[in-house]
């Protein structure tokens, strides 16, 4: 079956850049979401197809996408980042859809 | 604004069956694919299911294919996920998601299934 890898965990200082990875073979033809997840909260969507931003998102967050690994990326973290943040995409044939297994952020 | 109202979770028996509602608004619902997603306590998140927008097409986490039904009616603006042959590793909290971006977008804010005896 078909896998994301992310780190579990990424910790920064506040206002320092954080970077969250997401590896998956299909990822150079498939795009790749990011969802936050702040405690007790549902899901979400910070960036789709690779790099867009739904509107009401930060600045602060954008994506990108080279080969097998996309990229989420935090410029300037905030205290108020700290959360789970999940990749997802799909297998090549688009029918097999998968989250990453989450990485938490800690900003202190 | 986009809002998805879950229900129909609650505790089961092992075995039994149970049908979860997903309502929207704010939307053109018929015009997009909608997704269920769970999310097992303290774990990650897992897809579930997704239909089309006519609900021509439906697809299966490998878990679930053979026990649960996705399905819609576009008419009551209503998503629906029928959960029969439930087992303890089912237990988790069930979100209902739009496809208004090519992946789950908007997203409900959950129901709790528990699977116990």
């Amino acid at each position: 079956s078909y896998e994301l890898t992310q780190p579990p965990s990424v910790s920064v200082s506040p206002g320092q850049t954080a970077r969250i990875t997401c590896s998956g073979d299909a990822l150079p033809k498939k795009y790749a979401y990011w969802y936050q997840q702040k405690s007790g909260q549902a899901p979400v969507l910070v960036i789709y197809e690779d790099s867009k931003r739904p509107s009401g998102i930060p600045e602060r967050f954008s994506g990108s996408s080279s080969g097998t690994m996309a990229t989420l990326t935090i410029s300037g973290a905030q205290v108020e980042d700290e959360a789970d943040y999940y990749c997802y995409s799909t297998d090549s044939s688009g029918n097999h859809v998968v989250f990453g297994g989450g990485t938490k952020l800690t900003v202190l | 604004q986009v809002q998805l109202v879950e229900s129909g979770g609650g505790v089961v028996q092992p075995g039994r069956s149970l049908r979860l509602s997903c309502a929207a608004s704010g939307f053109t619902f018929s015009s997009y694919g909608m997704h269920w997603v769970r999310q097992a306590p303290g774990k990650g998140l897992e897809w579930v299911a997704v239909i089309s927008y006519d609900g021509s097409n439906k697809y299966y986490a490998d878990s679930v294919k053979g026990r649960f039904t996705i399905s819609r009616d576009n008419s009551k603006n209503t998503l629906y996920l029928q959960m029969n042959s439930l087992r303890a590793e089912d237990t988790a909290v069930y979100y209902c998601a739009d496809e208004r971006t090519g992946a789950p977008a908007t997203w409900g804010q959950g129901t709790l299934v528990t699977v116990s005896s």
